[in-house]
């Protein structure tokens, strides 16, 4: 069975710091990872996805992650945090085949101080 | 266009109503999903139409019941409801054909649902 786990719920940076979110996951096969970002009372949008190939991806906003097999981590960074990037992060596991079910982590909470 | 697009944004209903949510997308995508999502929580998949059918439904009570009327339309028909199916209503759609669209799902904005 495939899961993901975020250990950390919340998680307060102050703007212009840099971020870095945890993600491991639990899953049988080559795993295809995503991080997506939802603001309040939105839907939830793609940061950056993982299939294969080189293990650092860069996405949208300026964020990156990398994945790591050995440690089962696919962790989600940003050199310098903007207060607009204080929002809901989901990491995700998903199959190799679409229309599938694609399994999220519990989210973190990202409040950026002034 | 790269949108999902939902109708309503909000919506209010008392437990003995009929009322249906709506989802569009014009990407081409073959996959369409609807997901529950509680405040705080992740989101909880209900069902997947692949193709125009339904090819996952993860035990949803009877009184959600989805449609998929052709490839750009997913409808979710609401009946006597539940208080505690208020939530966050999302839809979901993805591409076909590995690896670069697999299960990349693109989200609506979501209806909020509330039940008196």
């Amino acid at each position: 069975a495939q899961s993901v786990t975020q250990p950390d719920i919340h998680i307060t940076v102050s703007e212009g710091a840099s971020l870095e979110l945890r993600c491991n996951y639990s899953y049988g096969a080559t795993p295809y990872l995503f991080w997506y970002v939802q603001s309040p009372g939105q839907g939830l949008q793609l940061l950056l996805k993982y299939f294969s190939g080189d293990t650092l991806v860069q996405g949208i906003k300026g964020f990156e992650a990398e994945f790591k097999r050995s440690q089962s981590s696919f962790n989600l960074r940003k050199p310098s945090v903007h207060w607009s990037d204080a929002a809901e992060y989901f990491c995700a596991v998903g199959p190799n085949t679409n229309a599938g079910k694609s399994t999220f982590g519990d989210g973190t909470t990202l409040t950026v101080k002034p | 266009d790269t949108e999902v697009t939902q109708t309503p944004k909000h919506l209010v209903m008392g437990m003995t109503n009929k009322k249906s949510l709506k989802c569009e997308q014009h990407m081409g995508h073959r996959a369409m999903y609807w997901y529950k999502q509680k405040a705080k929580k992740p989101p909880e998949l209900m069902f997947v139409y692949s193709y125009e059918k339904l090819s996952i439904n993860e035990s949803v009570p009877s009184r959600f019941s989805p449609e998929c009327p052709n490839s750009s339309l997913l409808n979710l028909h609401l009946h006597a409801l539940q208080p505690e199916d208020s939530a966050l209503y999302l839809c979901a759609s993805s591409g076909n054909g590995a690896p670069s669209g697999a299960n990349v799902l693109t989200f609506g904005a979501g209806s909020r649902l509330t039940v008196l």
